[in-house]
């Protein structure tokens, strides 16, 4: 299947500094990226959807200026957690999809931010 | 509103024995419907998915899932587990008829444990 990376894989960061992780397609042309939060033995919860070009839709509850996304070109999507707070820590996942929206979407392998 | 069910917190299995791991799921329109696995620390692993077409989807790893619409259920199964198919499972649904850019909604995931 197709490859999704993420960069960095953990980052531990002190309160009131910003974050940026990178997602990648590598293989593929990623049309659409999503952005989840993982919680400890919860469930992912979509954040925003971005199609390259195009602001970021965000989900109901989640702020944009705090989670700045950028999706500048059709492999990367870059998502920026500015003046990190502790509960900001998470698990975060980056997913993309191709073309045609019945696609499976390809994820991430995840990155891991604690923020002291 | 579509949403997507798994009753299950986690499913205990012997080794050998076959599995099975639930969904049941509620949209407006035609289902698309997805089994994802995660593995601790990773991000999330299609394993199969159902469009259109038969009812029996088989997937990677040697499992299959069943679409049964009067039930509204889509049922991850395998004939024998593993040990190494512990993992936690997600079942997600993208309703045919929400337009936009047609999010996937997960269920809250099921644990396997399979033991030897």
């Amino acid at each position: 299947g197709a490859v999704v990376s993420q960069h960095p894989s953990r980052v531990i960061c002190k309160s009131g500094t910003s974050v940026k992780i990178e997602c990648r397609s590598l293989d593929f042309q990623a049309t659409t990226m999503f952005w989840y939060r993982q919680f400890p033995k919860k469930s992912l919860m979509l954040m925003a959807t971005s199609n390259e070009g195009s602001k970021a839709t965000y989900e109901q509850g989640v702020e944009k200026d705090k989670f700045l996304i950028n999706h500048a070109s059709l492999t990367l999507s870059t998502l920026t957690v500015t003046s990190a707070h502790p509960e900001d820590s998470s698990f975060y996942i980056c997913s993309a999809r191709t073309g045609n929206w019945v696609n499976e979407q390809f994820f991430g392998p995840g990155t891991r931010l604690t923020v002291l | 509103a579509q949403s997507v069910a798994q009753p299950e917190d986690q499913v205990n299995v012997a080794e050998g024995n076959p599995l099975t791991v639930k969904c049941t799921y509620s949209v407006s329109g035609n289902p698309y419907l997805f089994w994802y696995v995660q593995y601790p620390n990773r991000g999330l692993q299609f394993l199969l998915k159902y469009i259109t077409g038969d009812n029996l989807v088989k997937g990677s790893y040697g499992f299959e899932a069943e679409f049964n619409k009067s039930q509204t259920s889509f049922h991850l199964k395998k004939p024998s587990a593993l040990v190494s198919d512990s993992a936690l499972y997600f079942c997600a649904v993208r309703d045919g008829f929400s337009g936009g850019y047609n999010k996937l909604i997960f269920g809250a995931g099921t644990r396997l444990a399979v033991h030897p």
